[in-house]
């Protein structure tokens, strides 16, 4: 079993409308937690990265919060542009990973004019 | 432009055949991680490297290899190929495990034909 879930699996947004996106983990013990955009065809991108300690972290338009101790996640996108169309991956670092991060299989977001 | 770049950006080959993908990481980054990431999949972990040594490994196959030169470039050498290799290759680099965050290349598209 997948342990960083993502749900939706995709969404459709009207331009100008807000979004979020939502990220279950189990990954123990936890180290941090990212959330990646990704073009299509293109490498991922980093919008955010919170340790167990961050509770917040925004970037621009993107709002990430955390809570530990339930191991949920969510990613806010506000006033979506049509730039904003992408798929956002959760990805999550154990603290004894020596890099074999958990990817989440991603919420595919499309925004429509 | 992330600073992690890959070559090539295409690859076509026939089944079979044997191909090498190339990643020169972020300048200062020492660790090197594979990825591949078939269509409409998420990024699923192959090998990572830490200035030299092999450090983690994920769902790689028999059929793959990998290794970072004293250059700190890195490289996956796919053979055998079949269809289902027929992938997006990712590179990514960070400074050792990662705490800071990583830097995706912009990938490398294989079409096994």
């Amino acid at each position: 079993k997948n342990q960083v879930e993502q749900s939706p699996q995709s969404l459709i947004i009207l331009e100008g409308k807000n979004c979020t996106l939502q990220c279950n983990y189990t990954v123990s013990p936890f180290s941090n937690l990212r959330w990646y955009k990704q073009d299509t065809g293109r490498g991922p991108v980093s919008l955010t990265i919170m340790t167990f300690s961050e509770n917040t972290k925004s970037n621009g338009r993107y709002t990430a919060t955390l809570d530990a101790d339930t191991k949920q996640s969510s990613l806010h996108i506000t006033a979506s542009q049509l730039s904003d169309s992408a798929s956002y991956i959760c990805v999550v670092s154990g603290a004894d990973s020596w890099g074999k991060l958990q990817f989440g299989a991603g919420t595919q977001v499309v925004v429509t004019p | 432009d992330s600073g992690v770049t890959q070559t090539p950006k295409h690859l076509i080959t026939a089944t079979g055949q044997r191909v090498t993908l190339r990643c020169s990481p972020r300048s200062g980054d020492l660790s090197v991680y594979w990825y591949q990431q078939s269509l409409d999949q998420g990024l699923q972990f192959l090998i990572q490297y830490y200035n030299g040594e092999e450090r983690a490994k994920g769902n790689i196959l028999e059929r793959f290899s990998a290794q970072q030169f004293p250059d700190l470039h890195s490289e996956l050498n796919l053979s055998s190929l079949e269809l289902g290799d027929s992938a997006l290759y990712f590179c990514a680099s960070s400074v050792g495990r990662g705490a800071g965050g990583y830097t995706f290349g912009s990938g490398t598209r294989l079409t096994v034909v």
